[in-house]
């Protein structure tokens, strides 16, 4: 199966700051998503990564605060823009195989990135 | 919109007994596919076995199986003789027919006692 690495693993942040994260698949794939998981909660889907395209974003979020990149078809940045304590969480990479839009295929995650902010 | 339940923000057994996890979910859709997935406090998530909604056998993945009703709309997680490696949070998932997004639980931590 395809691997998925993040980058960085953690990172403790000032308030008023950006992260970026990096997300890399060693295999191409079409579809990239990018999570949030609260301190002991969910996951809440941010949004879509879409190759060539902006990302599709789910309510409650947006580009100016989470700005993301997809230049191809095996790497992703998200970016956590001017950062508070509240954007302290787990961000998570994942990705569909091929064409698995609604399938029961397995979709895969990063190990993802923990988050602090001050 | 779907949303998924899980009832059981805690639960524990003994090691090599059965536990089961709940999950139950809400849809107007007759065509999805459901999801149990493991997030160990490693933290990388791992799927666990999957069912589709129009396949009445429920999926069994070694001492994994589910309890699917369709009708009352519940996903039941069981695992048999449990063992220290099982020790995780355990989310449901559902994603429908046509659709690409994962619409996780709030999870159930599962700890397993030696």
């Amino acid at each position: 199966s395809a691997v998925i690495s993040q980058k960085p693993s953690r990172d403790i942040c000032q308030r008023g700051t950006s992260l970026t994260i990096q997300c890399q698949v060693d295999s191409q794939v079409t579809m990239m998503f990018w999570y949030r998981q609260q301190p002991g909660q969910s996951l809440t889907l941010i949004a879509t990564a879409n190759q060539g395209s902006e990302a599709t974003y789910e309510s409650g979020f947006v580009i100016d605060k989470f700005p993301i990149s997809r230049p191809n078809l095996t790497f992703s940045t998200l970016t956590v823009s001017n950062m508070s304590p509240e954007d302290s969480s787990i961000y998570l990479c994942s990705f569909l195989p091929g064409t698995s839009a609604g399938t029961s295929n397995e979709q895969f995650f990063g190990p993802g990135t923990r988050l602090t902010v001050l | 919109a779907q949303t998924v339940t899980q009832s059981q923000p805690e639960m524990s057994v003994q090691e090599a007994e059965t536990v089961t996890l709940s999950c139950t979910y809400d849809t107007s859709e007759s065509d999805y596919y459901l999801f149990w997935y493991k997030q160990p406090p490693s933290r990388q998530m791992i799927l666990v076995i999957r069912q589709e909604a129009y396949k009445q056998q429920n999926a069994t993945e070694n001492r994994f199986s589910v309890n699917f009703q369709k009708a009352a709309k519940s996903f039941s997680l069981k695992i048999s003789d449990s063992q220290l490696g099982d020790a995780a949070m355990y989310f449901c998932a559902y994603r429908s027919f046509g659709n690409e997004k994962l619409t996780f639980g709030t999870g159930t931590r599962l700890t397993i006692i030696p």
